[in-house]
């Protein structure tokens, strides 16, 4: 069965330094999302992207985020000066219309 | 009143049970409704959508009320292996082209013991 996949499973990294997640959707789908979770709260939307672009955000995907898809299979999201409270568990979703499915996460760490 | 609200649990019960999560949700233009589940430290994974008719798959089954805009999960028969974290999940969007935007309930932890 087709999967979201994600590296790095674990990031760590120093307030300020940029980080790079990436994601690998599941290869027929069109719609392509991030999420964050931070450690014992709920999961929160980000962004979302559909025909290489951006189709909305949350008020958490400030001007420090940004995503791409570079290569026609790779999604990424771009922090550009971490803060010790973007430590969060960051999920990649794809979805082919409705129903979204979940990679395995990367874990930030910001030090 | 929070978009996604669900009992805050947590639920502890034997094998065999048969056990029940409610969650309310604020908008009434919400187009989708899904549960998913969650185990510690692991992604969200998709359990079953939740059709206005109801629906069952196995031993779940999902209502919707879109008229007290209410959301139910019945486990029957429980397992060890459904102990996790039971996420309600709604998609707000109102038909725009975005299929986006999945807001999350805090999620309701479930332990099944033997």
């Amino acid at each position: 069965e087709p999967e979201v996949t994600q590296t790095p499973s674990h990031q760590v990294t120093q307030m300020g330094q940029e980080v790079i997640l990436r994601c690998v959707p599941i290869s027929n789908h069109l719609y392509f999302y991030w999420y964050r979770q931070i450690l014992g709260q709920k999961v929160e939307f980000l962004v979302s992207f559909y025909n290489n672009e951006i189709s909305e955000k949350s008020e958490i995907f400030d001007d420090q985020f940004s995503v791409e898809r570079p290569d026609g299979s790779n999604f990424t999201l771009k922090i550009r000066s971490t803060k010790l409270e973007d430590s969060a568990m960051y999920f990649c979703a794809s979805s082919p219309f409705n129903e979204q499915f979940f990679g395995p996460g990367t874990r930030l760490t910001v030090l | 009143r929070k978009e996604v609200e669900q009992d805050p649990g947590p639920f502890n019960v034997p094998e065999g049970a048969t056990v029940a999560f409610n969650c309310t949700y604020s908008n009434s233009a919400s187009q989708s409704f899904f549960w998913y589940r969650q185990d510690c430290r692991k992604e969200p994974k998709l359990l079953m959508s939740v059709y206005s008719s109801g629906n069952e798959d196995g031993r779940f089954t999902a209502q919707l009320n879109r008229a007290s805009q209410y959301i139910s999960l019945l486990i029957r028969d429980s397992k060890l292996s459904d102990s996790a974290t039971y996420l309600c999940v709604v998609n707000f969007n109102a038909g725009g082209t975005s299929y986006g935007k999945l807001t999350f309930g805090q999620g309701t932890i479930l332990t099944v013991h033997p």
